[in-house]
């Protein structure tokens, strides 16, 4: 069975909006990381958070994590049709290994 | 270095046959991980090399499948006596040491198809 959760499985917004995913899961983690995955194609690392921080940016991405709740969430802003793509949680619970959840299937229109 | 490499990028084969892929990580890593992602679904984690130790195996890897890192450097993986529900895409990626798992860098991918 797989780690992480992700919410919702599909989105479709307009360019511009933004989006936002949400990852839950299951057991105590030393970090969580976010992926991207373009169809047909390899998984792009976008971002990583630790279990001690809350919230990170990288660009038009912002990333929150709590621990308590075991959950952490992916937030685009400005989307581009560009970031049409999967979007994937990840973590270390299980050893020198990450575990990926389901992904989520962001459609930007344009 | 242009970052992990993986060949065949797409392979068609009849059942029964074996097939093998290769792994070129990013050379500084010593870390590389193979994992299985069918159409819908995430990564599913195959197997995980520190230098040329096989140090993790997981339980979705049948008697069939085998892979090896020999020297440290690039890695195969190996599918004996395929079976159409093998068709899948096989990721490689590769990362630096450390404590916790970092980063980690992704291939193109090798997909595999079973007729």
């Amino acid at each position: 069975s797989q780690q992480g959760e992700e919410d919702p499985q599909a989105l479709s917004i307009q360019e511009g909006e933004n989006a936002t995913m949400n990852c839950s899961y299951k057991t105590s983690i030393n970090n969580l990381q976010w992926y991207r995955q373009n169809s047909g194609r390899g998984l792009v690392h976008l971002i990583l958070i630790r279990s001690n921080e809350r919230e990170k940016h990288s660009g038009r991405l912002r990333v929150t994590l709590d621990t308590s709740k075991k959950s952490s969430s992916l937030l685009i802003t400005a989307s581009r049709a560009a970031d049409t793509a999967s979007y994937f949680c990840a973590t270390d619970a299980y050893g020198n290994k990450l575990v990926f959840g389901a992904g989520t299937i962001l459609r930007v229109k344009s | 270095d242009t970052g992990v490499s993986q060949d065949p990028r797409h392979k068609i084969t009849k059942r029964g046959q074996n097939v093998t892929f290769r792994c070129d990580p990013i050379s500084e890593h010593n870390r590389l991980y193979w994992y299985r992602q069918t159409l819908g679904q995430g990564p599913e984690f195959l197997t995980y090399f520190q230098n040329e130790a096989q140090l993790e195996k997981s339980r979705l890897l049948s008697d069939r499948f085998s892979a090896e890192r020999p020297k440290g450097s690039f890695s195969t993986l190996e599918i004996q006596r395929t079976e159409q529900g093998d068709s899948a895409m096989y990721l490689c990626a590769s990362s630096e040491p450390g404590l916790s798992t970092g980063e980690l860098f992704f291939g193109e991918g090798s997909r595999l198809t079973v007729l």
